[in-house]
């Protein structure tokens, strides 16, 4: 089935330092939705990007859609300790099923 | 909005015994999602439903696993036999239409020992 990878699956950072993960999939998306997962607690939705070539900001946070709709990344720029969690890209391509990656486990050190 | 509601949040059982855990959607979302987060497997999606009909349930891992939605507020996920490989955090996540993101509960941390 439709599968999603995500890499890396750990960062370190220093507090500052910039911070990217990346989604990459072996077939066209349909579209792409990022979520959060602080430490104990549950996924929360980021946003979604549904355009081929489509760029969002959120604050610090930036959102890239692959211009052949294989790939995404988000950026965060100079972590702060509260970026601390799990970052999950999902597909929602495969009808209304949302799988999601592996997911980026990101650490900021103070 | 409360938000989805999950119950109970921890469950800790012997093997062998049923557990039962249940999910209050947010009103108004036609659509209910269980997943099983895990360390090795990581975020699975075991069934969803569409009004309160199981529409894909091809992630539930095996005969020991069922789900129910007997109406739009609620919905239940049964293990029966336990086993100690299936300890993880179960989420249930709502959404109101198909496309839409997900909104998750504060999960169910199960410990079968």
């Amino acid at each position: 089935g439709q599968q999603v990878m995500q890499i890396p699956q750990y960062q370190h950072v220093q507090e500052g330092e910039d911070f990217t993960t990346y989604c990459n999939s072996s077939t066209t998306l349909s579209n792409i939705q990022w979520y959060k997962q602080r430490p104990g607690g549950h996924p929360v939705f980021l946003i979604q990007l549904v355009k081929s070539g489509e760029v969002k900001k959120q604050k610090r946070l930036t959102f890239q859609f692959g211009e052949a709709k294989k790939n995404s990344s988000l950026h965060i720029t100079a972590t702060q300790t509260t970026d601390v969690g799990t970052y999950f890209c999902a597909d929602h391509t495969g009808g209304f099923k949302t799988i999601f990656g592996a997911g980026t486990r990101l650490f900021v050190k103070a | 909005d409360a938000g989805v509601i999950q119950s109970p949040r921890h469950e800790v059982t012997e093997m062998g015994q049923e557990v039962t855990l249940r999910c209050k959607p947010i009103s108004g979302h036609d659509y209910l999602f269980w997943y099983r987060q895990t360390m090795m497997r990581g975020l699975e999606l075991l069934i969803y439903f569409n009004n309160n009909v199981p529409i894909d349930d091809s992630g539930m891992p095996e005969d020991r696993f069922s789900a129910k939605m007997p109406n739009a507020s609620f919905s239940t996920l049964k293990i029966q036999p336990s086993e100690p490989r299936d300890s993880a955090v179960y989420f249930c996540a709502s959404s109101p239409l198909g496309s839409s993101p997900l909104h998750f509960g504060n999960g169910t941390r199960l410990t079968v020992t």
